[in-house]
Order: structure tokens, then C-alpha cells, then sequence
């Protein structure tokens, strides 16, 4: 069965603090998906990033960052230097390359960055 | 890159009366879209996937009576929120994926509804 966890509920720093969202998946397909969701207070789910199965390697777009371990079926999440508008609910996610492409989605991680 | 809309974004009702949601696909054909359901401080979880022209596939534990979707278009799919109760309050948000992009979904901008 699909399974994503964040074992993390609540994770609360300082500005300009490093911080790492875990994200653990369980899945018996090779070819899945994985993805990250920022949602503000307000609601909506921004994108964050996706990755494939298949693609490993890691990435960083601006003050975030991807560590993907398939050894670990692990998908971390690292915000560098964090800053106030960071506070949100992160979620991870996961989807199979079957037919359906439902989304399977972690608890959420609430984040947030203290002034 | 796509947008999906729903609409409304806030909707306040009354014990028994039905409220519709929709989600809409701005700039792309959707032949399939999906409806999820947050509560508070909790998950997303999925409660039905929304099939252009055909029923829509609820996932176990979903009423079927009580949460009623329509996908009338490639671009429009709608759920109603029948005799809705205090206990529907909730997110609801919905997606879509634009086959002309890489693979990924795309979400609305969800509806908070609170039934008194």
C-alpha cells in the first residue's frame, strides 16, 4: 500500500535558522512521483517541486532545497535562512504512475518562522 | 503554465440546504479531475476522482448521495454538497493535470464551507 509520512507536526524556528522537513513514502511501484505543497493560511496549494523514480539527484532552486534517498525512501525538504513567509503547512505527496494518478498525501508539517 | 479555479472560495450555509462547488480548468482540456477534503489541521485526502462524460469514482467511505459530481465539460467539473450538515464543514479543493505539460497536478484554490 501507498503510504507518505511527515513525522514531523510541528517544527517552529527563528529566522534565518536552517530547517529540514522529513518525508518518508512507502510504495511497491518503480515508478512513482514525489512531491512537495506549500499551503499558506490561506489555503490554496502552491507547487513546490516533483520528482520521478527515477531521478535521484538533488535540487535547489533559491533557498530551497531536495534531498530524494530511494535507499531510505526518503524525500527531505531543506528551507536555507528561512524568513517569516515561510510559515506554512508542507506537504508531501506521493503518486504512482498507474492509472488513476491520485495523489497520496503526508499529514502536513506546520512551519513556523519566528521574527 | 495551467490554472485551475474554484469557486467559491468561502461559502457559509444553512443545515439541509445543498451548496455546489466548481473547479474549473482555465487554459486546458481536464478529462479527469479530482475532489479532496481537508479538515482542520489534517491531510488532504481523496474522495473521488471526476470522469468527463462518465460517474465519477468515490473512494470507500465517500456517500456517493451526499457528495454528487459532475463532469459536464472538458473544463468544468462540480460538486454538490447535498443536505449538507455541520459535520460537511471543511476544505474542499480540487485538481486537474494539463497533459500538455509534464507530469504533475495542478490544484484549485480550494472552498472553505461552513454549514451552521
Amino acid at each position: 500500500a501507498q503510504k507518505v509520512t511527515q513525522a514531523q507536526t510541528e517544527i517552529s524556528v527563528v529566522e534565518k535558522e536552517d530547517v529540514t522537513l522529513d518525508c518518508v513514502y512507502e510504495t511497491r511501484d518503480t515508478t512513482y512521483y514525489l512531491f512537495w505543497y506549500k499551503q499558506p493560511p490561506s489555503g490554496e496549494l502552491v507547487f513546490l517541486i516533483r520528482r520521478n523514480s527515477f531521478d535521484e539527484q538533488n535540487e535547489i532552486s533559491g533557498r530551497y532545497s531536495w534531498n530524494f534517498q530511494k535507499s531510505t525512501s526518503s524525500f527531505n525538504f531543506t528551507i536555507t535562512a528561512s524568513q517569516v513567509v515561510d510559515s506554512a503547512v508542507y506537504f508531501c505527496a506521493l503518486s504512482e504512475a498507474g492509472r488513476t494518478y491520485k495523489y497520496i498525501f503526508g499529514t502536513g508539517t506546520r512551519l513556523k518562522v519566528l521574527a | 503554465g495551467a490554472v485551475v479555479s474554484q469557486h467559491p472560495s468561502r461559502v457559509i450555509c444553512k443545515s439541509g440546504t445543498s451548496v455546489k462547488i466548481e473547479c474549473r480548468s482555465l487554459d486546458f482540456q481536464a478529462t479527469t479531475m479530482f475532489w479532496y477534503r481537508q479538515f482542520p489541521k489534517k491531510s488532504l485526502m481523496l474522495m473521488a476522482t471526476s470522469n468527463e462524460g462518465s460517474k465519477a469514482t468515490y473512494e470507500q467511505g465517500v456517500e456517493k448521495d451526499k457528495f454528487l459530481i459532475n463532469h459536464a465539460s472538458l473544463t468544468l467539473s462540480t460538486l454538490t454538497v447535498t443536505s449538507a450538515h455541520p459535520e460537511d464543514s471543511s476544505f474542499y479543493i480540487c485538481s486537474a493535470r494539463d497533459l500538455s505539460e509534464n507530469y504533475g497536478y495542478t490544484f484549485g484554490s480550494g472552498t472553505r464551507l461552513t454549514v451552521v
